[in-house]
C-alpha cells in the first residue's frame, strides 16, 4: 500500500524552463511534506518543506505547491538548471514535530536537465 | 565529523551469509532512522530509534532483520541469513529537535 505517490519516474525538461514533480499521497493524517534530492551515490539531501496549514512555500527557484482537498504537492523549479538532474523524493509525515517521526517516502522522479 | 557516516559503502555477500551494517550519526542527533532503496524502488522505511524509547521496528521486513544503537550513537543494522531480495542501498539517517533528517551516502548491499 503506497501512501505516497509519485506517478512519473522521469522528467526530462530544457534548460531555463519550469520544472514540475508531482506527488500524491493517500493518508489524510499527513501533515508535512517535503523534497528531497538524490544525487547518484550520496544519500538524499532535504530540498524544501510545507507544513499543511500552508498551500505553497517558496525558497529561492524552488517552490512546493499543497493541494489537502486534493492530497496533491508539486515541486516547481524555475529556471531549471542542468545541475538541478538528479532524482527528487517527495516524503511526507504525520505528526513530524521538527524531526522525530518517521517519514514515509515516494518512489522518486529522475529529473534530467538538458542544454 | 560532520555528516553521517556509513560503513562499509559497498559489501558483497553469499546468500546466507550474516551482514553487519554500521552507522554513525550526527553527534547529539537523539533521532536515528534506517531506509532502504531496493533497484527502481522508493525509500522504504526499516527502523527508527528516539532517544531512550523503544525502537519503532515496524518497518523491518522479516525477524531476519535487526538492529540497535549503543549508548544513543552508533547503530549497526544486522541482516541474518540473507536472501537475494536483499539487495538494496540501505541508508541511515539522524535528526535532531527541529530539523530534518541528514542522510548518510548509503551501504550498497549486493547478494550474491
Amino acid at each position: 500500500d503506497q501512501q505516497v505517490k509519485q506517478n512519473s519516474p522521469s522528467l526530462s525538461v530544457q534548460e531555463g524552463r519550469i520544472s514540475i514533480l508531482n506527488c500524491d499521497y493517500t493518508n489524510s493524517m499527513f501533515d508535512y511534506f517535503l523534497w528531497y534530492k538524490k544525487y547518484p551515490a550520496e544519500g538524499p539531501t532535504f530540498l524544501i518543506s510545507i507544513s499543511s496549514i500552508k498551500d505553497k512555500n517558496e525558497d529561492g527557484r524552488f517552490t512546493v505547491f499543497l493541494n489537502k482537498s486534493a492530497k496533491h504537492l508539486s515541486l516547481h523549479i524555475v529556471p531549471s538548471q542542468p545541475g538541478d538532474s538528479a532524482v527528487y523524493f517527495c516524503a511526507a509525515s504525520a505528526g513530524f514535530s521538527g524531526g522525530y517521526n518517521k517519514l514515509i517516502f515516494g518512489a522518486g522522479t529522475r529529473l534530467a536537465v538538458h542544454p | 565529523g560532520a555528516g553521517v557516516s556509513q560503513s562499509p559503502s559497498n559489501k558483497v555477500t553469499e546468500k546466507g551469509k550474516d551482514v553487519e551494517l554500521r552507522c554513525d550519526p550526527i553527534s547529539g542527533h537523539t533521532a536515528l532512522y534506517w531506509y532502504r532503496q531496493s533497484l527502481g524502488q522508493g525509500l522504504e522505511f526499516l527502523i527508527y530509534f528516539q532517544g531512550n524509547s523503544a525502537p519503532d521496528k515496524s518497518g523491518l521486513p522479516s525477524d531476519r532483520f535487526s538492529a540497535e544503537r549503543t549508548g544513543g550513537s552508533v547503530s549497526t543494522l544486522t541482516i541474518q541469513r540473507t536472501q537475494q531480495e536483499d539487495s538494496a542501498v540501505y541508508l541511515c539517517a539522524s535528526s535532531w529537535v527541529n530539523y530534518g533528517y541528514t542522510f548518510g551516502s548509503g551501504t550498497r548491499l549486493t547478494v550474491v
